[in-house]
């Protein structure tokens, strides 16, 4: 009975490199969220994804931050040129469809050196 | 534009005390709002749900909350704190199901031996 998948727990990475953050949803979720958290600011919305569709990208920076939800695997959120201000904890929330409960699961911590 | 406050960053309670995490939240349409709470390194774990039904809504662990249109509020209560409560606590709201949940900033609970 796995719950939502992130890999990996922790990510260290130098600044102008890429980071690559992957979620696999609980079996059976067709609709996946990836959100930010900061310290003292809560979760920011970030992207809405079911497969092969971005529902939502409201809350993704314009630049260098991308997401997709392929028909086949996990969903994968990549930052490229990453800096210092990318350094949060990464959440994946998926659910069974619309209106029905998030399931997170445990982040990835994204520290930017 | 839906939002949630959260009224106090840190709530410390003593064992056995009672539990009030308060929350206001702020939508033009009838809302959809959640708890959830956050053990450290972990994410987020679903406490309760209000989706239009009973205004009292019980939830695992003893929690519940309860909707007030009115006020628009929708605390969490616990009638006795356990040691094993701390944690942070967010509430969220939405309206619809393509809509993604808004979180509020979080109230981290403190339980006193």
């Amino acid at each position: 009975n796995a719950g939502v998948m992130q890999n990996p727990r922790h990510l260290v990475r130098r600044r102008g490199q890429e980071a690559r953050l992957r979620c696999s949803p609980m079996k059976g979720h067709s609709h996946v969220y990836w959100y930010r958290q900061l310290p003292e600011e809560g979760l920011k919305f970030m992207v809405y994804l079911q497969k092969e569709n971005i529902i939502d990208e409201s809350g993704m920076p314009k630049e260098r931050f991308s997401a997709e939800f392929p028909k086949e695997g996990p969903s994968i959120l990549r930052i490229q040129q990453v800096v210092r201000g990318d350094s949060a904890a990464y959440f994946c929330a998926s659910s069974l469809a619309d209106n029905s409960p998030l399931h997170f699961g445990n982040g990835t911590r994204l520290t930017v050196t | 534009a839906q939002s949630v406050t959260q009224l106090g960053s840190h709530v410390s309670v003593s064992e056995g005390a009672l539990v009030l995490l308060r929350c206001n939240y702020s939508s033009s349409v009838p809302p959809y709002l959640f708890w959830y709470v956050q053990y450290p390194n972990q994410g987020l774990q679903l406490l309760l749900k209000y989706t239009s039904a009973a205004t009292l809504v019980k939830g695992i662990n003893g929690f519940e909350a309860e909707f007030k249109k009115s006020e628009t509020s929708f605390h969490l209560t616990k009638p006795s704190a356990h040691m094993s409560d701390a944690a942070e606590y967010f509430c969220a709201v939405t309206y619809s199901g393509n809509t993604p949940l808004v979180f509020g900033k979080g109230t981290r609970l403190s339980v006193i031996a």
